[in-house]
């Protein structure tokens, strides 16, 4: 089992920049495929990237797309998400999460706050 | 892309009642479908994947259906740890959520 911690988020104005990082522990994490999710306050969860086991394949929600980029390193176990060009509407709860061979997403972290406002 | 569609958004419910919740997708999906629970302030928590295979530790009480593009989730003998938010998910794509509420 692999437990997940994120860290990094915080208040930053609109245009800024970010990088959220995802410590794993408890496993081998080169192991996992990985996400970020997010969930904005009160609202349902949205994907928001997906990086492959080695880092080699890479997705993104349209609405990050070309503002957001994820890679990992598995030598420090762990996952990040750089984040410009951030909106007001980019503000939630970003969560790591591991993806299993079925496609669900098994573990989680508890989640970081990113606060995009002037 | 696929889009998953739950319902009701949300339903009020007391202990003891079975609850039924609805995941419908766009397309079929064969049973590539999971099941999270999420209380208020924490992570979402996987309780079923591949439509109907409970995982280890999650309770006996929750189990899943379907295949295709209709799929459920029903809680049996609702608990009060059970009132939360529950959300059906297809590869990238989450449901709208379901809120339990207590009547």
């Amino acid at each position: 089992e692999v437990q997940l911690v994120e860290s990094g988020g915080g208040l930053v104005q609109p245009g800024g920049s970010l990088r959220l990082s995802c410590a794993a522990s408890g496993s081998t994490f080169s192991d996992y495929e990985v996400n970020w999710v997010r969930q904005a306050p009160g609202k349902g969860l949205e994907w928001v990237s997906y990086i492959s086991s080695s880092g080699g394949t890479i997705y993104y929600a349209d609405s990050v797309k070309g503002r957001f980029t994820i890679s990992r390193d598995n030598a420090k176990n762990s996952l990040y998400l750089q984040m410009n060009s951030l909106r007001a509407e980019d503000s939630a709860v970003y969560y790591c999460a591991t993806e299993d061979w079925a496609s669900s997403f098994d573990y989680w972290g508890q989640g970081t706050l990113v606060t995009v406002s002037s | 892309d696929i889009q998953m569609t739950q319902s009701p958004s949300s339903l009020s419910a007391s202990v003891g009642d079975r609850v039924t919740i609805t995941c419908r997708a766009s397309q079929s999906i064969s049973s590539y479908l999971s099941w999270y629970q999420q209380k208020s302030g924490k992570a979402p928590k996987l309780l079923i994947y591949a439509a109907s295979t409970l995982r280890s530790g999650v309770p006996s009480r929750f189990s899943g259906s379907g295949s295709g593009t209709d799929f459920t989730l029903t809680i049996s003998g609702l608990q009060p740890e059970d009132f939360a938010t529950y959300y059906c998910q297809h590869n990238y794509s989450f449901g709208g959520g379901t809120k339990v509420e207590i009547k």
